[in-house]
């Protein structure tokens, strides 16, 4: 079964200083990478996504994310962090799940903090 | 285009009572999947339907059940509801293929007391 694993459920940063959150899969199959970021009481909005046709993925409001696959790992960065960038933050596979499906996994989330 | 819309956003309910959740996708977008989120177990995938058909399920019992229609609005349903159910209910759409992302609804938010 795949699996994802965010290190840190927090993670502080002063305004201005880099964002890096850390993201390492388990698949058995070449994967399909996402992020997304939910702000409280909201749903998920896809930062950015990796399936494939470039390692290293921009994405929306300045986040980036480098795909590893001799680390097996999806870090995501931002150069400069802003105020708005407070949220929780998710990584997730999908991976084929039978009959056509591909089904999201998730991290379990990392809280960014944005420290004025 | 309209974003996912998932109705009601809201929801409290009584340990045993039923709930019908609904979800509208994006024109255009025949798979619909849902997902139920809690502190405790973070997001986890309930069922996926493509063009009707339940294609995939999550490890959830009975309890959870859904259906999609021709217009590709969704519903999920949750019978005989425990204390444990009381969790955000995120509805995401999709083209369906591989590599497509999935757009989130803004969630119902259900409490059982």
């Amino acid at each position: 079964a795949q699996s994802v694993t965010q290190l840190g459920s927090h993670v502080s940063v002063s305004e201005g200083a880099l964002v890096l959150l850390r993201c390492n899969y388990s698949s058995s199959v070449p994967p399909y990478l996402f992020w997304y970021v939910q702000y409280p009481n909201q749903g998920l909005q896809l930062l950015l996504k990796y399936t494939s046709a470039a390692t290293l993925v921009k994405g929306i409001n300045g986040f980036e994310a480098e795909f590893k696959k001799s680390e097996t790992s999806f870090h995501l960065t931002k150069p400069s962090a802003h105020m708005s960038d407070a949220a929780e933050y998710f990584c997730a596979v999908t991976s084929p799940s039978g009959a056509g499906s591909y089904q999201l996994t998730f991290g379990k989330g990392t809280k960014l903090s944005v420290i004025p | 285009k309209a974003g996912v819309t998932q109705t009601p956003r809201y929801l409290i309910k009584t340990r045993g009572q039923q709930v019908t959740l609904s979800c509208s996708p994006i024109s255009g977008h025949r798979s619909v999947s849902w997902y139920q989120q809690t502190p405790g177990q973070g997001l986890q995938f309930l069922f996926e339907y493509f063009s009707e058909t339940q294609r995939n399920k999550g490890n959830f019992p009975g309890r959870f059940s859904g259906r999609q229609f021709s217009n590709s609005r969704s519903e999920m349903n949750v019978s005989t509801l425990e204390l444990g159910d009381s969790a955000l209910y995120l509805c995401a759409s999709s083209p369906g293929g591989a590599g497509y992302e999935q757009y989130f609804g803004p969630g119902t938010r259900l409490t059982v007391t």
